[in-house]
């Protein structure tokens, strides 16, 4: 299995521009989250999708985030419009959520600057 | 209250001892554990998990919980330069997933 892939690895933009962040689940898993990471901060869960439905979306910073699994294989973040604070490495993870098994798997994060 | 506590560090070890790392968590309701390691510009990987009580072992790792007490501690033996990394702590109340900011570990040789 190739894991779970994210696209754009890098991404820089100006402030004020939408940014659209991809993920594609590991085949199979019927779970995805969305994190964030700062040094600040640390890792952040701002949503996790179950079976293509949002769970819990309380980690998303404002209404300029949203984020939406259309289906099982696929899934977007998109912050618009951008600012300079929003710069972080964003995660995302796939699960296959069951009584025994929890372990999430991360992609390799997309490393967003804001300008 | 933070969900999950890490000692943020740095913790330094000379190379082949132990190193320990700790973590707490405060809902009590958290029925997952998670240690994963992260290298720097890296993904974060899953190391361990422990659902129960006591000691889990694998390999050069050992995993321990204590429900009471509400800690899980990472046991890193022999200790390799390629251990250097920095480990999350995760926990999972009520499927949600909780990781603690991390400690950053450096084997020295």
């Amino acid at each position: 299995d190739a894991g779970v892939i994210q696209s754009p690895r890098h991404e820089v933009t100006e402030m004020g521009q939408e940014v659209t962040l991809r993920c594609k689940p590991i085949s199979g898993h019927n779970s995805l989250f969305w994190y964030r990471q700062t040094m600040m901060r640390g890792l952040e869960l701002l949503i996790y999708f179950n079976n293509n439905v949002p769970i819990d979306d309380s980690g998303m910073p404002e209404d300029r985030f949203s984020a939406k699994m259309p289906n099982a294989s696929f899934s977007t973040l998109k912050i618009q419009p951008s600012e300079p604070r929003d710069s972080a490495v964003y995660f995302c993870a796939s699960s296959f959520l069951t009584s025994g098994e929890e372990t999430q798997y991360f992609g390799p994060g997309t490393r967003l600057l804001v300008l | 209250q933070k969900e999950v506590e890490q000692n943020s560090g740095p913790l330094s070890v000379p190379e082949g001892a132990i190193a320990s790392l700790n973590c707490t968590y405060s809902d009590r309701g958290s029925q997952s554990f998670f240690w994963y390691r992260q290298y720097s510009g890296k993904s974060p990987e899953l190391i361990m998990f422990i659902y129960s009580n006591g000691d889990k072992e694998d390999g050069r790792f050992t995993a321990q919980l204590n429900k009471a007490s509400q800690y899980v501690s990472l046991l890193i033996r022999d200790s390799q330069p390629s251990d250097s990394a920095t480990y999350l702590c995760a926990v999972n109340p009520r499927n949600q997933f909780y990781f603690g900011t991390g400690t950053s570990l450096t084997v020295i040789p």
